[in-house]
């Protein structure tokens, strides 16, 4: 069974600082890896999606890479800013069977930008 | 603008009353799910389709109903709710070709007195 694991679980740093999240996978037969950003009390909102065979993905400020082999993605945000504050789930599309399609989420990573 | 749209957003019912709560995307995806989620429990797989007519279970289908009658919607149904379904519900879709990205409705937040 998929256990995806995020680390820290909570993170607050000031605002300008270069940050890393952590996201682990026990199964590596993985279709994609994707990284979504939620507010509170809203919906989740997609930020990266990583297919199996490709080992980073960058939009703006963001970066996050995938090594499917030891089961590890990290989601990097440079220059952070107090707007970045939310939470930020790892999920991952199992391979085969009867998971067709599912995600898998991590707990999450909670972050705090401050001015 | 493409996006998956669920109602209501807020939604406070009693014990037992039947309740449904929308889901319906303008992208033509073939696969919805519905996930649930709860603090220190993360989001969940309740139910998904792969298309018309085809559901099945996913991790935590007790007390949830679905069906796929048309491409676009997949409603959840609640027959008779209890309080340990008090949650925040997420509609979600994405292409029926696996390891396409996955779009996910606002939610439904849940009360169940």
């Amino acid at each position: 069974k998929q256990e995806v694991t995020q680390i820290p679980a909570a993170l607050s740093v000031p605002e300008g600082e270069n940050l890393v999240l952590n996201c682990s996978f026990t199964d590596s037969a993985i279709y994609n890896l994707q990284w979504f950003r939620q507010d509170p009390g809203k919906g989740l909102t997609s930020l990266l999606l990583i297919q199996s065979s490709q080992r980073e993905q960058t939009s703006g400020r963001l970066n996050a890479s995938l090594d499917k082999s030891s089961g590890r993605s990290t989601l990097y945000i440079a220059a952070s800013q107090p707007g970045d504050s939310a939470t930020y789930l790892c999920a991952v599309s199992n391979a085969g069977g009867t998971s067709y399609g599912k995600l898998t989420f991590g707990q999450g990573t909670i972050l705090t930008v401050h001015p | 603008e493409a996006q998956v749209t669920q109602n209501p957003r807020y939604l406070i019912t009693v014990t037992g009353k039947k309740l449904t709560v929308t889901c319906s995307q303008n992208m033509n995806h073939e696969y919805m799910s519905w996930y649930r989620q709860d603090p220190g429990l993360g989001l969940r797989q309740i139910y998904y389709s792969m298309n018309v007519e085809v559901t099945d279970k996913g991790d935590v289908p007790e007390g949830y109903k679905v069906s796929r009658k048309e491409k676009r919607n997949f409603p959840l149904i609640l027959e008779s709710p209890s309080p340990n379904q008090t949650s925040l519900y997420f509609c979600a879709s994405s292409f029926g070709d696996l390891g396409t990205e996955a779009f996910f409705g606002q939610g439904t937040r849940l009360t169940v007195v």
